[in-house]
C-alpha cells in the first residue's frame, strides 16, 4: 500500500525567511503533485512533478522531484503572509489514477 | 471555461439519512474521483469513475456508491449515514493533460 508522509506537520516561520516542506512517499511513482488548500477552502493545484529531477517554480514556491530517494520538496523563498496555507504533497502508483495525500503541513507565516 | 463544479455546498443530514452529491467535471474530461476530507486530515479516495465504469474504489463500506452519466457528470451516495460521514466530499476531473483538479466541495453535516 502505498503511503505518503510529510514532515512537518505544522509550520510556523517568520516573513522574509526561507524553509522546506518534505515528502517522501514509500513505493515508486510516476508523478508527485502539490496542493495548497485554505481554510474551508478546497485544493488547489500547485505543481505536477513527472520525472527524476523535475523543478518547477511559480512565485516564491519551488517544487522538486527524486524518485530514487522518493521525495519531494515545497521551498518556500522570502515567506509572506498570502502564503499561509495547509499544503499537500500526493502521489500515485504506476497505472493507478487514485491520489494517494500526505498527512499535509499546516503553514503560518508571522508578519 | 468552468471548473469542476459541485452540488450542493453544504448540507445537513440526520443520521440514517440518505444523500447524493453530484459532480461536473471540466468540459472535455472524462475522469472523474471521489474524495472525502475528514477536518484535519488529507483527503482519501473513495471512487474513481473513466467513461461510465468503475475504475477503482477505496476503503469504504458499500453504503457508499456512486456512478457516472453519459455526459461525464457524476454522483456520489451515501446511505444510512453515521455521524462520521461527517467530512469535506471533494470531487476531481482529469482529462489528457497531467493535472487533477479539484471541485469546491460538498460540505456534509451529519447530526
Amino acid at each position: 500500500e502505498l503511503k505518503v508522509e510529510q514532515n512537518p506537520l505544522f509550520l510556523s516561520m517568520q516573513e522574509g525567511k526561507n524553509y522546506t516542506i518534505y515528502c517522501n512517499y514509500s513505493t515508486t511513482s510516476d508523478r508527485l503533485y502539490w496542493y495548497r488548500q485554505d481554510p474551508g477552502k478546497s485544493l488547489e493545484s500547485l505543481f505536477v512533478l513527472l520525472s527524476n529531477g523535475a523543478v518547477k517554480q511559480e512565485g516564491r514556491l519551488m517544487a522538486s522531484l527524486d524518485t530514487k530517494a522518493r521525495l519531494s520538496t515545497l521551498h518556500i523563498t522570502a515567506a509572506v503572509h498570502d502564503l499561509s496555507a495547509t499544503y499537500f504533497c500526493a502521489t500515485q502508483a504506476f497505472g493507478n489514477e487514485k491520489l494517494t495525500f500526505g498527512t499535509g503541513t499546516r503553514l503560518t507565516i508571522i508578519p | 471555461d468552468a471548473g469542476v463544479t459541485q452540488s450542493p455546498t453544504h448540507l445537513i443530514k440526520t443520521r440514517g439519512q440518505h444523500v447524493t452529491l453530484r459532480c461536473s467535471p471540466i468540459s472535455g474530461h472524462k475522469s472523474v474521483s471521489w474524495y472525502q476530507q475528514v477536518l484535519g486530515q488529507g483527503p482519501q479516495f473513495i471512487f474513481q469513475y473513466y467513461e461510465k465504469e468503475e475504475r477503482g474504489r477505496g476503503n469504504f463500506p458499500d453504503r457508499f456508491s456512486a456512478r457516472q452519466f453519459p455526459n461525464y457528470s457524476s454522483e456520489l451516495n451515501v446511505n444510512a449515514l453515521l455521524l462520521g460521514d461527517s467530512a469535506l466530499y471533494l470531487c476531481a476531473s482529469s482529462g489528457q493533460g497531467n493535472t487533477i483538479y479539484f471541485g469546491e466541495g460538498s460540505w456534509l453535516t451529519v447530526v
